[in-house]
């Protein structure tokens, strides 16, 4: 366990279901990440969460839907997707020392989503 | 734009054997790197990282070389073990204070 705990491990979904992936740090971060991995792709970088205010959104459709209610969760709501958005969806953490540098860079085991 | 890549997608080594994964960046003002280790059905794992005023770090059988001339990072694991087998990701800031940019990866498999 990393400190970072995603769930579900995995998920199948419709493309008309609506569901949601859940993200809990442990580690008293103050930034939050969704990442994208794909087959054969590097990870991608959807969302970035500082002090639970968005500070980045890396031009992800509109189906997909984060929230930060507070430092220590992150959700990423899902709507309509689409077959080739299934894919290995990664959280991750850190600790942002205010003047750009992120320390304890940390990742949870990732929700393997299969959209049908 | 500034990439991360990859020399090599894949590697093969004997157990037993030293480990050399290559990272090649194209941002010479890049301040920071990691390498991360994925294993099968997980999240990636730091291994080990060092600042651009540093040439070489060492950890537990690991080691990362930063040559700064050629932009170049490498990571060495000695006496390479099955537990290493998995896909190794060079990261690394591009501009101080922006998010990490990932390598594709290189998948290290060890025969026995």
């Amino acid at each position: 366990e990393t400190g970072v705990t995603q769930t579900p491990r995995h998920l199948v979904m419709g493309m008309t279901n609506k569901k949601s992936l859940k993200c809990e740090q442990h580690l008293g971060h103050n930034a939050m990440y969704w990442y994208k991995q794909s087959a054969k792709k590097p990870l991608e970088l959807m969302f970035v969460y500082n002090f639970k205010e968005q500070t980045e959104n890396n031009s992800v459709p509109s189906r997909f839907s984060p929230e930060c209610p507070n430092s220590s969760h992150l959700f990423l709501h899902l709507h309509t997707l689409q077959p080739e958005d299934s894919a290995l969806y990664l959280c991750a953490s850190s600790q942002d020392g205010g003047q750009g540098d992120r320390y304890g860079y940390t990742f949870g085991s990732g929700t393997r989503l299969t959209v049908v | 734009g500034e990439s991360v890549g990859l020399h090599l997608p894949t590697l093969s080594v004997q157990e037993g054997d030293n480990s050399i994964i290559n990272c090649a960046y194209s941002n010479s003002a890049s301040d920071y790197f990691i390498w991360y280790k994925q294993e099968s059905g997980k999240g990636p794992q730091f291994i080990i990282d060092i600042r651009s005023n540093m040439d070489k770090r060492q950890g537990q059988r690991v080691t990362v070389l930063l040559n700064k001339t050629v932009k170049h990072l490498s990571l060495q694991i000695a006496a390479t073990q099955p537990g290493d087998s998995a896909v190794y990701f060079c990261a690394e800031i591009p501009f101080y204070g922006q998010n990490f940019v990932f390598g594709p990866g290189t998948r290290l498999s060890v025969l026995p």
